[in-house]
């Protein structure tokens, strides 16, 4: 798989419960963020970790990253029907200069 | 709050035309770089500018590509010739160097 790949590819909840989305990747990074994209729209940045740290918190989001396992999680607690969106991971490669590569995304839908 | 904005938010285009697309990055970042989303596709880096010159560049960036910064505050991308497949939505970004990157909303790209 390439660098950057998420699971699911789509999930369905119901306002209130918890999203959680993974990515993988396979080199060794710098950094690790997560955007969120509504439909057609721009990509708006979440949260950034950085290789050195575990676990991330803002608001109802907590990212972790193990950096053994080459994944990353992030966990969107208390879903709200707003926080229907795309959500993608990016990669900040160590030998890539401060270019991000993307992964495919989770396509997630909070219903009312 | 400063944002990174993108003009137009949609463009036509026939095929073999020139288009420029424009950004105006967020004024005290000084990495720049353009990235685009095929429909239904990931995201995928194009080109990466700091210090008015290319720092890095994908194999999608080939030599009908080019990029500018001619004013200071402008950041352009043109298409000498466009293809059918250049249709896809064109970010801009912008960064402090910290590592976290801020998106424009897009443009658009219909080439027909």
């Amino acid at each position: 798989s390439q660098q950057g790949e998420e699971d699911p590819q789509a999930l369905s909840i119901q306002e209130g419960e918890n999203a959680t989305m993974n990515c993988s990747y396979k080199t060794s990074i710098n950094n690790l963020q997560w955007y969120r994209q509504n439909s057609g729209r721009g990509l708006v940045h979440l949260i950034l970790i950085r290789s050195n740290e575990r676990e991330k918190h803002s608001g109802r989001l907590r990212v972790t990253l193990d950096t053994s396992k080459k994944s990353s999680s992030l966990l969107i607690t208390a879903s709200r029907a707003a926080d229907t969106a795309s959500y993608f991971c990016a990669s900040m490669i160590k030998a890539a200069g401060n270019k991000l590569t993307f992964g495919g995304g989770t396509r997630v839908l909070v219903k009312p | 709050e400063p944002e990174v904005t993108q003009t137009p938010s949609h463009q036509v285009t026939q095929m073999g035309q020139e288009v420029i697309l424009r950004c105006v990055p967020i004024s005290n970042h000084l990495y720049f770089y353009w990235y685009r989303q095929i429909l239904g596709q990931k995201v995928e880096f194009l080109v990466s500018f700091y210090n008015n010159e290319i720092s890095e560049k994908s194999e999608i960036f080939d030599d009908q590509f080019s990029v500018e910064r001619p004013d200071g505050s402008n950041f352009t991308l043109k298409i000498r010739s466009t293809k059918l497949e250049d249709s896809a939505m064109y970010f801009c970004a912008s960064s402090d160097g910290s590592g976290a990157s801020w998106f424009g909303p897009g443009t658009r790209l219909t080439v027909t």
